[in-house]
């Protein structure tokens, strides 16, 4: 099983729309995750930080649940600009960032 | 630009040959990881230097990977006998300090092709 998994998508939305990626991790003793997004043929950069108590950044919320063991990202008022691969990632017990596969979003017109 | 610098950033080469790539992280940065990417899937950790002292590997690095950061500034990756397998994105990355920040600044890569 792997240390973080994402459901690959991709997910196709209108512009505007509102839209939520989940995925799961496995080591129960993670402190840390992140949301990193990829564009297509670049590298990844972080996009936010993921805390207990959840925490947003304009259009964006990302949210931990420690007893299911899932985080979450949602996008609200989706931009064509959003269109990217959303990476969820934690620090596995080797204290190394773990990456998810990654969620393809696509933003339409 | 003062990010991290990777090179080459195309390598195309046949099966059984040697290959290095370079990089250059962030000058004030201490940190430095390799990973390594194929399509459709998540950057796989490898390797990761604090200073010059390499002090994680994965089990995914097998005996014809090397890694060296030899004055703890840039690094290189060697893959020696390449195989077929080994045709995908090497991402090299650099921090200031442990990961609670979460922040690693990734290089564009270096793509490689084992015909």
């Amino acid at each position: 099983r792997k240390e973080v998994e994402q459901d690959p998508g991709p997910f196709n939305v209108p512009e505007g729309a509102t839209v939520a990626f989940n995925c799961t991790y496995s080591n129960s003793a993670s402190q840390s995750f992140f949301w990193y997004r990829q564009d297509c043929r670049k590298e990844p950069k972080l996009l936010m930080s993921v805390y207990s108590s959840g925490n947003e950044d304009g259009r964006f919320t990302a949210q931990l649940n420690r007893a299911s063991q899932y985080i979450s990202l949602l996008i609200r008022d989706s931009k064509l600009s959003d269109s990217a691969t959303y990476l969820c990632v934690g620090v596995n017990a080797g204290n190394m960032l773990t990456f998810g596969g990654g969620t393809r979003l696509m933003v339409k017109p | 630009d003062t990010g991290v610098s990777q090179n080459p950033r195309h390598k195309i080469t046949k099966r059984g040959q040697n290959v290095t790539f370079r990089c250059d992280p962030i000058s004030e940065h201490n940190r430095l990881y390799w990973y390594r990417q194929t399509l459709g899937q998540g950057p796989e950790f490898l390797t990761y230097f604090q200073n010059e002292a390499q002090l994680e590997k994965s089990r995914l690095l097998s005996d014809r990977f090397s890694a060296e950061r030899p004055k703890g500034s840039f690094s290189t990756l060697e893959i020696q006998r390449t195989e077929q397998g080994d045709s995908a994105m090497y991402l090299c990355a650099s921090s200031l300090g442990g990961v609670t920040t979460g922040e690693l600044f990734f290089g564009e890569g270096s793509r490689l092709t084992v015909l």
